[in-house]
């Protein structure tokens, strides 16, 4: 059974700095990985998404990178800004259309 | 851009009563998903659907089950709501197969 981990669980920089998010998972069979954003109380924004062929993504400030081979993918925040406050969710797509979830990291980004 | 929208946002049901949850996505996507959000347990899926009609078990099906009767519509029910399905909902739509998913806003259920 796959198990996805996002460590650490809460983060906390001031702003300006550039952050990395940790996603590991244990099985390495996968299809995609997906990094998702969640503000309090709300859905989950769909920020990136790495097909298992491919290394890394990049949307604006953020770099996703994907080793499949050793089971682990990071969120590369650069310059990060207090409007980057939120929950970062990793998922992995299996079989079936079937997305496993991390936990999620809390980051807050200080004035 | 893809909606997804939610019929409601928060949701107060007594326990024992029969509870619908409605899905409504925009974009003609194949796949829709029900999933179930708790603190320290993440996000589980709970059914899913890859055609009118169609369903799948998630993770986590007992107590639910899901209608799919047009392609952009996909409820969740509870037949008999307990105090332990007091959580929040997400519903999702992607194109097909593996595609990138899309969330709608969530519903916060509380079973009293």
């Amino acid at each position: 059974k796959q198990e996805v981990t996002q460590i650490p669980a809460a983060l906390s920089v001031p702003e300006g700095e550039n952050l990395v998010l940790n996603c590991s998972f244990t099985d390495s069979a996968i299809y995609n990985l997906q990094w998702f954003r969640q503000d309090p109380g709300k859905g989950l924004t769909s920020l990136l998404l790495i097909q298992s062929s491919q290394r890394e993504q990049t949307s604006g400030r953020l770099n996703a990178s994907l080793d499949k081979s050793s089971g682990r993918s990071t969120l590369y925040i650069a310059a990060s800004q207090p409007g980057d406050s939120a929950t970062y969710l990793c998922a992995v797509a299996g079989t079936a259309s079937k997305l496993t979830f991390g936990t999620g990291t809390r980051l807050q980004v200080t004035l | 851009d893809v909606k997804v929208t939610q019929s409601s946002r928060y949701l107060v049901k007594r326990t024992g009563e029969k509870v619908f949850l409605e899905c409504v996505q925009d974009m003609d996507h194949e796949n829709m998903f029900w999933y179930r959000q708790d603190p320290g347990l993440g996000l589980r899926l709970i059914y899913f659907s890859y055609d009118v009609k169609m369903k799948e078990k998630g993770d986590i099906p007992e107590g639910y089950s899901v209608s799919r009767e047009k392609k952009e519509r996909f409820s969740l029910i509870l037949e008999s709501a307990s105090t332990n399905q007091t959580s929040m909902y997400l519903c999702a739509s992607s194109l097909e197969g593996l595609d990138e998913q899309y969330f709608g806003p969530g519903t916060r259920l509380t079973v009293t």
